[in-house]
């Protein structure tokens, strides 16, 4: 059974800072997903990592995955109160036959004071 | 281009009570996904389907909870009856499918249930 764990699952920093939140997963994949979630919204989607090695960077978020670790990294530089949600991130097992759906971690509850 | 479409948004019903939720997917994606998300916690996959066929239903709870996606778009997931411990929120996903799909899911709003 895939799981998927994240740490921590709760966060408080200032703005300016920087941060790193870690995902773990139990079973080898090469696609990870990271998602966000506002309160009382839905989730968006903000990465999808699909090769050992992937990086991607969107404004101050840059996620990477590690498939030999079973690691991926969401790194938060200098924060803004804006980037304040949960974000979740997600594995896939594909069977190469399509999508098989995504297993989710706990989330990361992120909070960003001024 | 529109994106997932669920409805009600929210349901307030009393525990024993039926209840059902509507999805529409994403116009020409064929894979759809239905997710139980509790208060704190990370979405949960029920049911998958690939077109109508439901191709993966092992974490629905087949005793109260029952799915269906006739002709192959939108669908809908009953609960009946309902239980204090079905409160949650109930996502819909969508994907394109196929082996040149990344896998990433497009999600809905949610319908949030409350059972009384």
């Amino acid at each position: 059974e895939l799981k998927v764990e994240q740490n921590p699952l709760f966060l408080s920093m200032q703005e300016g800072k920087n941060y790193t939140i870690y995902c773990n997963y139990s079973t080898t994949s090469d696609r990870l997903y990271w998602y966000r979630q506002d309160p009382g919204k839905s989730l968006e989607s903000l990465f999808v990592l699909l090769s050992n090695g992937a990086v991607k960077q969107e404004g101050r978020l840059m996620a990477s995955l590690d498939t030999k670790a079973r690691l991926s990294t969401l790194h938060i530089t200098a924060a803004v109160h804006d980037l304040s949600a949960t974000y979740f991130c997600a594995v896939d097992l594909y069977s190469g036959g399509g999508a098989d759906g995504l297993t989710f971690g706990k989330g990361t509850h992120l909070i960003i004071q001024p | 281009e529109a994106g997932v479409v669920q409805s009600p948004r929210y349901k307030i019903i009393e525990k024993k009570q039926p209840v059902a939720f509507w999805c529409n997917p994403i116009s020409g994606h064929n894979t759809l996904y239905w997710y139980l998300q509790n208060l704190g916690q990370g979405p949960e996959l029920l049911i998958r389907y690939e077109n109508e066929e439901a191709v993966d239903d092992s974490q629905l709870p087949k005793d109260r909870f029952s799915a269906e996606r006739l002709k192959g778009v939108d669908s809908t997931l009953k609960i009946q009856p309902a239980e204090l411990g079905d409160s949650a929120v109930y996502l819909c996903a969508s994907s394109p499918g196929g082996r040149s799909n990344t896998g990433e899911l497009f999600f809905g709003e949610g319908s949030r249930l409350t059972v009384l």
